[in-house]
């Protein structure tokens, strides 16, 4: 089964507000954790990534957070803007393997 | 443009049928990954080559199959359809092997649809 997974599969914001979109994982041994992006129509685009041994790490307008005490990651977007309406994704490397994506939360942003 | 181009973007078919989707990776790369997404579901990773060679499985059927050519182009083969088989199939390429070194780019996918 799926071992990337969000906890909410919608979010509802208003322009301007601060979004936090989150994720649990389950395993253990993966290197990295990622967030991707997927407009309407279109394939996943990265947005950032974090290697297992941070906490944290900030990018242009966002910033993830790793939680490994409780397998949870967090993806944190700043002053949140129409065009950040998107399916939002984690996915975690496994070793061996490839990314392993989460199902997804839709982000709606009203301005 | 991520520079990943997939053919065709939409193909009907129906159940029984043979198809083979189509990707070719940004220039360079030398791994490609393929993914299926269905109706609200995330992507499920399927397969992975690197320069030639099968590298991982993840979940994909008996009735479908892979190749990456010399050129690094690869090909997605789905046997015997089945309707639950209409999905999105994505492929990405990236530079990295076996392990992690950054972001997969991904196409804008292969619509298949079967009756």
């Amino acid at each position: 089964g799926e071992s990337v997974g969000l906890h909410l599969p919608t979010l509802s914001v208003q322009e301007g507000d601060n979004s936090i979109i989150n994720c649990a994982y389950s395993n253990s041994a993966s290197d990295y954790f990622i967030w991707y992006k997927q407009e309407s129509g279109k394939g996943p685009q990265f947005i950032i990534d974090i290697r297992s041994n941070m906490d944290k790490r900030q990018g242009q307008r966002v910033t993830v957070l790793l939680n490994k005490t409780v397998k949870h990651l967090s993806l944190q977007i700043a002053a949140t803007q129409p065009g950040d309406s998107a399916v939002y994704f984690c996915a975690e490397n496994q070793a061996g393997t490839a990314l392993i994506f989460g199902k997804g939360t839709t982000l709606s942003v009203s301005s | 443009d991520s520079g990943v181009t997939q053919t065709p973007k939409h193909l009907i078919t129906a159940t029984g049928q043979r198809v083979t989707l189509r990707c070719s990776p940004r220039s360079g790369d030398l791994s490609v990954y393929w993914y299926q997404q269905s109706l609200d579901q995330g992507l499920q990773f399927l397969i992975h080559y690197y320069n030639g060679e099968e590298r991982a499985k993840g979940n994909i059927l008996e009735r479908f199959s892979a190749q990456q050519f010399p050129d690094l182009h690869s090909e997605l083969n789905l046997s015997s359809l089945e309707l639950g088989d209409s999905a999105l199939y994505f492929c990405a390429s990236s530079a990295q092997g076996l392990a992690y070194t950054g972001e997969l780019f991904f196409g804008e996918g292969s619509r298949l649809t079967v009756l």
